[in-house]
């Protein structure tokens, strides 16, 4: 089947816009996760949904990200009054919870934050 | 803290040429995955392998649960093959998040 989508691909924003990033997860798993890839910074985990459960918000960097989740399946990432730090690629996660761990990765969405 | 460390940083290759990237972790892991990222940027997954030996064409890998590494090994290397590799563990915990290496860049000239 489709694997994890993200949208848009590319996003170009002025400092201190907020911007709202999407994520589909492949139908039917139940975990989802956002991570973030930086340079100097590596790949971060940044939060973690898992069905109805609280989300998981340890990794996120400050206030101004946050994230819900939709019927359990759709995501988006939102981040106001956007940095320049805050660019970055940001990438989508998803499990299923009859398949052990193993996370399958979206394309991502590279953010740059003028 | 949870780390994990992969080696070498840079590798350069002639096509035809093998090679073993390495990974170490800290700690015992639910899961460790093998990552390829092209040069678009996409994760692709290459292995999933807690423990044990798996091959896939060209590519196989060995997790030493018990001495805490894992290595991949790229066998008759293609220009295909170049780009990024990562190694990420699964700690478990309640979220069982990745944690990333910082990954081993390999170029394979023709």
């Amino acid at each position: 089947g489709a694997g994890v989508s993200q949208s848009p691909s590319n996003k170009v924003t002025e400092k201190g816009k907020d911007v709202e990033l999407r994520c589909d997860p492949i139908s039917g798993h139940t975990a989802l996760y956002w991570y973030r890839q930086s340079l100097g910074q590596g790949l971060e985990f940044l939060i973690y949904f898992q069905g109805n459960s609280a989300p998981d918000k340890s990794g996120l960097p400050s206030d101004r990200f946050s994230a819900e989740r939709t019927g359990g399946s759709v995501s988006t990432l939102t981040i106001q009054r956007t940095q320049q730090e805050d660019s970055a690629v940001y990438l989508c996660a998803s499990i299923s919870s009859g398949s052990g761990y193993e996370q399958y990765f979206g394309p991502g969405t590279r953010l740059t934050v003028t | 803290g949870i780390q994990v460390e992969q080696s070498p940083p840079d590798l350069i290759l002639q096509e035809g040429a093998n090679s073993t990237l390495r990974c170490n972790f800290s700690d015992s892991v639910n899961n460790l995955q093998w990552f390829h990222q092209n040069p678009w940027g996409q994760l692709i997954n290459l292995f999933y392998i807690p423990s044990g030996t798996k091959q896939n064409g060209r590519l196989s890998a060995t997790t030493v649960a018990t001495e805490r590494y894992s290595l991949l090994y790229i066998s008759s290397s293609q220009t295909t093959d170049s780009g990024v590799y990562f190694c990420a563990a699964n700690y478990g915990g309640a979220t069982n998040k990745l944690i990333f290496g910082t990954g081993t860049l390999l170029a394979v000239q023709p």
